[in-house]
């Protein structure tokens, strides 16, 4: 079936440094990979999200970059602050069989910025 | 606007009862999923609705069900408890599909989530 692996599970940088978040999918024929945040006792939220006919995409010191061969992508995240501490999950949807909402879930980073 | 709403936000139960949980969409979003979040297994899908219909399911035992009314608040329930659906239920809710909307608008939005422990 579908799915989505994601490494680390847990990560720690040193607040200014960067951190990089990867995901592996199964389903070839995915074509939406959003990627969200949750921090401690909230709800997760969208922080950014790529369609397959990108390659690479950025908003500020957040990026992720999709190589559709190797089915994996990844969230890269520049100058890190404390308050980027919280779980990434990555995710990844296939319109044709699930529509763009049925969205496979990868087990989460839990990233911890130290200052 | 308004954000997803969920409740009741905490519940206990025991083991052979049902629970049901709502959901209230973001004003004009027809779609809602659910998803169970747990530490084990993490985020699952359950289902999804749009326009009172059934559109999407995951991989859940039919004790898991819901449904969507016609101003698209979802309810789902969950028949004869197990302690292993202890978890956080997550509903959100997205504008895609609905008419004039543009095709990239494919965002989730996220409710706080009920919690859920069955003794």
């Amino acid at each position: 079936g579908e799915n989505v692996e994601q490494h680390p599970s847990t990560l720690s940088v040193q607040e200014g440094d960067s951190a990089v978040i990867k995901c592996t999918y199964s389903d070839s024929a995915s074509n939406y990979f959003p990627w969200y945040k949750q921090e401690l006792g909230k709800r997760p939220q969208l922080i950014i999200d790529i369609r397959s006919n990108v390659g690479e995409k950025k908003d500020q010191r957040i990026a992720v970059t999709l190589n559709k061969t190797a089915k994996h992508f990844s969230l890269h995240i520049t100058e890190t602050q404390p308050e980027d501490s919280a779980v990434y999950f990555c995710a990844a949807s296939n319109p044709s069989t699930g529509g763009y909402n049925k969205l496979i879930f990868g087990a989460g980073t839990r990233l911890a910025v130290h200052p | 606007k308004a954000g997803v709403t969920q409740t009741p936000r905490y519940l206990i139960k025991t083991r052979g009862q049902q629970v049901t949980l709502s959901c209230s969409p973001i004003s004009g979003h027809r779609s809602v999923s659910w998803y169970q979040q747990t530490p084990g297994q993490g985020l699952q899908f359950l289902f999804e609705y749009f326009s009172e219909t059934q559109r999407n399911k995951g991989n859940f035992p039919g004790r898991f069900s819901g449904r969507q009314f016609s101003n698209s608040r979802s309810e789902m329930n969950v028949s004869t408890l197990e302690l292993g659906d202890s978890a956080l239920y997550l509903c959100a809710s997205s504008l895609a599909g609905v008419a004039g909307v543009r095709s990239g608008s494919y965002e989730q939005f996220f409710g706080p989530g009920t919690r859920l422990t069955v003794l």
